[in-house]
């Protein structure tokens, strides 16, 4: 079945370094999202790539999509305390019906 | 998030007993599902249902059976629980084929 790998697993970075998380599906997706997750709380929606090579912008957040849609990658500039949490890539197939796999998830520590 | 809840939010039972979680959604969604979270392994799906009545499998189903009766609940049984089934169960609906509300989760823990 669909496998999704995120890397690393953990990042400790010093307040104001940059951070990057990256995804590899095994399979070509048809979209990908990106989920953040504070400690102690649930998964919050952050955004959804859909097309090949795309890139979107959330204030200090960007996100890429792959050109052969099998890889994607948050990068968040200049970490802040708020940062702090766990995010997750989740890859829907092309034939999946609605269903995405998740990444394992790479949890973020930020020292002030 | 406004529009799903989960109950209870906390619950210990015992090995060998049912146990059976809610999730309710208030958005007239299809699609719903249910999620166990357990250190190093993310998000891994249960079930899922996209219909009243209307439910299928998941990679980690075994144990666990759904029920959907109505638009805005979908129900978790586990029929006799063991200590593996020790964890935190997120419920998430999905508008069309945008991204996935969570429900604030279940925390279950099996002695």
């Amino acid at each position: 079945g669909q496998q999704v790998m995120q890397i690393p697993q953990y990042q400790h970075v010093q307040e104001g370094e940059d951070f990057t998380t990256y995804c590899n599906s095994s399979t070509t997706l048809s979209n990908i999202q990106w989920y953040k997750q504070r400690p102690g709380g649930h998964p919050v929606f952050l955004i959804q790539l859909v097309k090949s090579g795309e890139v979107k912008k959330q204030k200090r957040l960007t996100f890429q999509f792959g050109e052969a849609k099998k890889n994607s990658s948050l990068h968040i500039t200049a970490t802040q305390t708020t940062d702090v949490g766990t995010y997750f890539c989740a890859g829907q197939g092309n034939t999946n019906a609605g269903k995405s796999t998740f990444g394992d998830g790479t949890t973020l520590t930020v020292k002030p | 998030d406004a529009g799903i809840t989960q109950s209870p939010r906390h619950k210990v039972t015992e090995t060998g007993t049912p146990v059976t979680l809610r999730c309710h959604q208030t958005e007239n969604h299809r699609y719903m599902y249910w999620y166990r979270q357990d250190p190093g392994h993310g998000l891994r799906l249960i079930h899922y249902s996209y219909g009243v009545k209307d439910t299928d499998k998941g990679e980690v189903s075994d144990g666990y059976s759904v029920s959907r009766s109505k638009t805005e609940d979908f129900l978790l049984t586990l029929e006799s629980a063991t200590s593996s089934q020790t964890s935190v169960y997120f419920c998430a609906i999905r508008a069309g084929m945008g991204g996935y509300t969570f429900g604030s989760g279940t925390r279950l823990t099996v002695v």
